[in-house]
């Protein structure tokens, strides 16, 4: 259950895209279409953003959107807005109902 | 509207057991895989142990396996986690969280606001 490597960090314009990613393995990412997306603002618990890669929760605006190609996941944002800025996780199925989570994205709407 | 309390931490010292309780509203608990989720001071998530929904398959981290246990009551609508030989590492806020859909997929769509463990002596 190693951790699935993000950026530290990432930043971006309000208006513009950013990605950010998320890179496992084989035995994660690479294997399994189990994919979620998590946002965290300071102080705050987690909120439920992606899962299975590329859907949203209902409530969680289109301008947040996933993709996975091989061993790498990827959460791309849309016209960023400044309550965007916060710290984002990837998670995935890691084989035998185990899960790894990301290191965490921290964002910065500039 | 689906709510998660969390409860039962505090400070403990290297070696020591704690049991968090998560008392769960809002929703059929008997329905749903349940998760723990720590997150030591300043540092990222990290998956701890999930329990599905009838409670006999249980599923943990391997740095708590042995000292760490899961376990629910649907009666009371409640998740706990059971530590004991707890060490400096197991330092965190500890969340419960529910699982939408099965104990197979990170679809952790509801969430407590955490309940800190310190393990210092």
């Amino acid at each position: 259950q190693s951790a699935l490597t993000q950026p530290r960090s990432v930043s971006g314009s309000p208006g513009q895209s950013v990605t950010i990613s998320c890179t496992g393995t084989s035995s994660d990412v690479g294997t399994y279409d189990y994919v979620s997306w998590f946002q965290q603002l300071p102080g705050k618990a987690p909120k439920f953003m992606i899962y299975d890669v590329n859907k949203r929760p209902s409530g969680v605006p289109d301008r947040f959107s996933g993709s996975k190609s091989g061993n790498t996941a990827s959460l791309t944002i849309s016209g960023l807005q400044a309550e965007d800025e916060a710290v984002y996780y990837c998670c995935s199925h890691a084989g035998s109902y185990t899960f790894a989570f990301g290191g965490g994205t921290q964002l910065t709407v500039l | 509207e689906v709510k998660l309390v969390e409860s039962g931490g505090g400070l403990v010292q290297p070696g020591g057991s704690l049991r968090l309780s998560c008392a769960a509203s809002g929703f059929t608990f008997s329905f749903y895989p349940m998760t723990w989720v720590r997150q030591a001071p300043g540092k990222g998530l990290e998956w701890v142990a999930t329990v599905k929904q009838e409670g006999s398959e249980r599923y943990y981290v391997e740095s708590v396996k042995g000292r760490f246990t899961i376990s629910r009551d649907n009666a009371r609508d409640s998740l706990y986690l059971q530590m004991s030989s707890l060490r400096a590492e197991d330092t965190a806020v500890y969340y419960c969280a529910r699982a939408f859909r099965s104990a197979y997929s990170p679809d952790f769509d509801s969430w407590g606001q955490g309940t800190l463990v310190t393990v210092s002596s």
